[in-house]
């Protein structure tokens, strides 16, 4: 089955810094890749995702990139702020709709 | 984007009691929707798929008859525990695929199942 790792688990920026997340998946069958950002006590709330036939995409201060080639992809979340703290998970299925395997999560902590 | 909700969002229940979780899409129709359980600071487990009209999917080493799964109309699933005890305490989160966003999947808000 597909496994998807997340690195790294814990990471600490400065406000206005940028923060990098990054995962792999092994199911090159793959082609739908999600990310969520889940607070406290809360359910996953979706924040952008990507298909394999689309290498980036953008929404304001947050991207994912993917290489398919490589089977990995990657968020970037520009001028962070303090309300970007969060766990942030990705995840991958083939296709949209269909179960989602997740990676361990990254908790971000943004200082003010 | 779409909105899924989940009743209750908290709940206590005695040891040996069931308690039953419901899961609603609320604007659109969902024939697929997922149950997960998530223990503190880990990550989001599927336990099962939840398939309207049919019998829910289980996913290996998840009780099937401990948790009961029902998706008896398109907008609404439930997920029942049964005889309940300490260690099914968790944070339990649906999920359901919306086909008009190509079927992105969206979460419920949670919700923690406490017995005591």
């Amino acid at each position: 089955g597909e496994n998807v790792e997340q690195h790294p688990s814990t990471l600490s920026v400065q406000e206005g810094d940028s923060a990098v997340i990054k995962c792999t998946y092994s199911d090159s069958a793959s082609n739908y890749f999600p990310w969520y950002k889940q607070e406290l006590g809360k359910g996953p709330q979706l924040i952008i995702d990507i298909r394999s036939n689309v290498g980036e995409k953008k929404d304001q201060r947050i991207a994912v990139t993917l290489n398919k080639t490589a089977k990995h992809f990657s968020l970037h979340i520009t001028e962070t702020q303090p309300e970007d703290s969060a766990v942030y998970f990705c995840a991958a299925s083939k296709g949209a709709g269909n179960m989602l395997t997740f990676g361990g999560g990254t908790r971000l902590m943004v200082k003010p | 984007g779409a909105v899924v909700s989940q009743h209750p969002s908290r709940v206590i229940c005695k040891s040996g009691t069931s308690v039953k979780i419901e899961c609603r899409s609320l604007d659109f129709q969902a024939t697929t929707m997922f149950w997960y359980r998530q223990f503190p600071k880990k990550s989001l487990m599927l336990m099962a798929t939840s398939n309207e009209g049919s019998k829910a999917t289980y996913e290996q080493g998840v009780e099937k008859d401990k948790f009961l799964i029902n998706h008896a109309s398109l907008t609404l699933s439930t997920l029942t525990v049964t005889s309940a005890h300490p260690e099914d305490s968790s944070f339990y989160i649906c999920s359901a695929a919306e086909a008009l966003s190509g079927n992105t999947i969206y979460f419920g808000e949670g919700s923690w199942l406490t017995v005591v």
